[in-house]
Formats: structure tokens, C-alpha cells, sequence
């Protein structure tokens, strides 16, 4: 199975701040890597697919970047309702697996 | 508008067995692959069963094959999770996700369904 890290477990910021989450692959997964946000008591919703593009309807503050093993998720200008849970997922091979989840607070 | 609903979590002892529904509207079922994803309480995300439009390709994690059964009935816009011996470790919110061939994400999920699993 293709363990997905994410580093940080979690992390403290602003409103207004510019934040970065990072996903690593344990082996090569291309661009099939895909970013989820979940609120409290909440499903996921779809962020990025594809390491880099954005979802329809998700704010444009929100990016991906990546490939191969080494993918980061970037919010520009943090708002109020930013403040979640953010997954990242690779469909590369099964079984689909997730990230272990980073929490934004 | 894209909706999804499950149903039929609840509380179960071990050994025992659920059927989880999930329902489609809003769009065109028989195109969408289905896939169950869970979150035991306080933790992350765990992809555990996958059924293609067609129905033809299933899969499962390891943690569940053998025990859970996946089947999609297109006319009622619907796919099912047969659970059978049932564990504590299965207690979590059970979502169904969609993703519509030839693209791998999960565009829409369902609201959830909570399945507990105790004596």
C-alpha cells in the first residue's frame, strides 16, 4: 500500500496568513493526488485534483503543486472559514489511501 | 444539484451484520463509480470499497474483504454495503463518495452514516 504523510499533524495560523501543507508519497504516484477539506461533523469536500487544479467553486486562495512523491497545498490569504481538517488522497494505485490529515487551528 | 444519502447505520453487536444505502440524485447515476470511505470517531479518512458504473470492477481494503459486500442497483440510482461480522474497529461514519470515469477524484460525497459497533 503507498503510505501518504502529511506534515504538519497540525498547525496554528491567522487569519490572513499564508499556509502550506505538505503530502509525501512512499513511491512514485504521478499527479494522481488529490486534496479533501473537512469541517467538524462535516463530509470532505474537494479541494485540488490532479495535485493542481481547483475544484469549481473552491476559492482561488486555495493551490496545489507537485508531483512524483512530493505535493504541498497552499492557502494565500487564510479566512475565517478556512479553519478545517485537510486531507490529501492518492488514487495512483489501490487501495486508495489518504494522508493522516492536518489540522488547521 | 448533486445529491447523495446514506442510510441504514445504527447500532449493531459484534458478529452482526448492517446493509448501508446510499442514494443518488441530481445527476446520472449509471455514469458515476461509487466508493465507501469511513472515519472511525476522531480519526482520518479510510477508503474501503469501490463499484464502477457498470458494476463490473469491485473492490475492497483489506480490512473489510470478506466480510463487506458491494452491489449497485442502477434503476433504483443506488449502491449497498452488506456488512457482515461486524467488529468493534468498524464503528465509524460511513460516507459514500462519486467519481465519474475516466477521472480518479471524488467529486461529491454524502452526508454520512454512523454505524457503532458494541456489546
Amino acid at each position: 500500500d503507498i503510505l501518504m504523510t502529511q506534515s504538519p499533524s497540525s498547525l496554528s495560523a491567522s487569519v490572513g496568513d499564508r499556509v502550506t501543507i505538505t503530502c509525501r508519497a512512499s513511491q512514485y504516484i504521478s499527479t494522481y493526488l488529490n486534496w479533501y477539506q473537512q469541517k467538524m461533523g462535516k463530509a470532505p469536500k474537494l479541494l485540488i485534483y490532479a495535485a493542481s487544479n481547483l475544484q469549481s467553486g473552491v476559492p482561488s486562495r486555495f493551490s496545489g503543486s507537485g508531483s512524483g512523491t512530493d505535493f504541498t497545498l497552499s492557502i494565500s490569504s487564510l479566512q475565517p472559514e478556512d479553519f478545517a481538517t485537510y486531507y490529501c488522497q492518492q488514487t495512483y494505485s489501490r487501495p486508495i489511501t489518504f494522508g493522516q490529515g492536518t489540522r488547521l487551528e | 444539484e448533486v445529491q447523495l444519502l446514506e442510510s441504514g447505520g445504527g447500532l449493531e453487536q459484534p458478529g452482526g451484520s448492517l446493509r448501508l444505502s446510499c442514494a443518488g440524485s441530481g445527476f446520472n447515476f449509471s455514469n458515476y463509480n461509487i466508493n465507501w470511505v469511513r472515519q472511525a470517531p476522531g480519526k482520518g479518512l479510510e477508503w474501503i470499497s469501490y463499484i464502477s458504473n457498470s458494476g463490473m470492477t469491485i473492490y475492497y481494503a483489506d480490512s473489510v474483504k470478506g466480510r463487506f459486500t458491494i452491489s449497485r442497483d442502477s434503476a433504483k440510482k443506488s449502491v449497498s454495503l452488506h456488512m457482515n461480522g461486524l467488529r468493534d474497529e468498524d464503528t465509524a461514519v460511513y460516507y459514500c463518495a462519486i467519481s465519474q470515469p475516466p477521472k480518479h477524484w471524488f467529486d461529491s460525497w454524502g452526508q454520512g452514516t454512523l454505524v457503532t459497533v458494541s456489546s
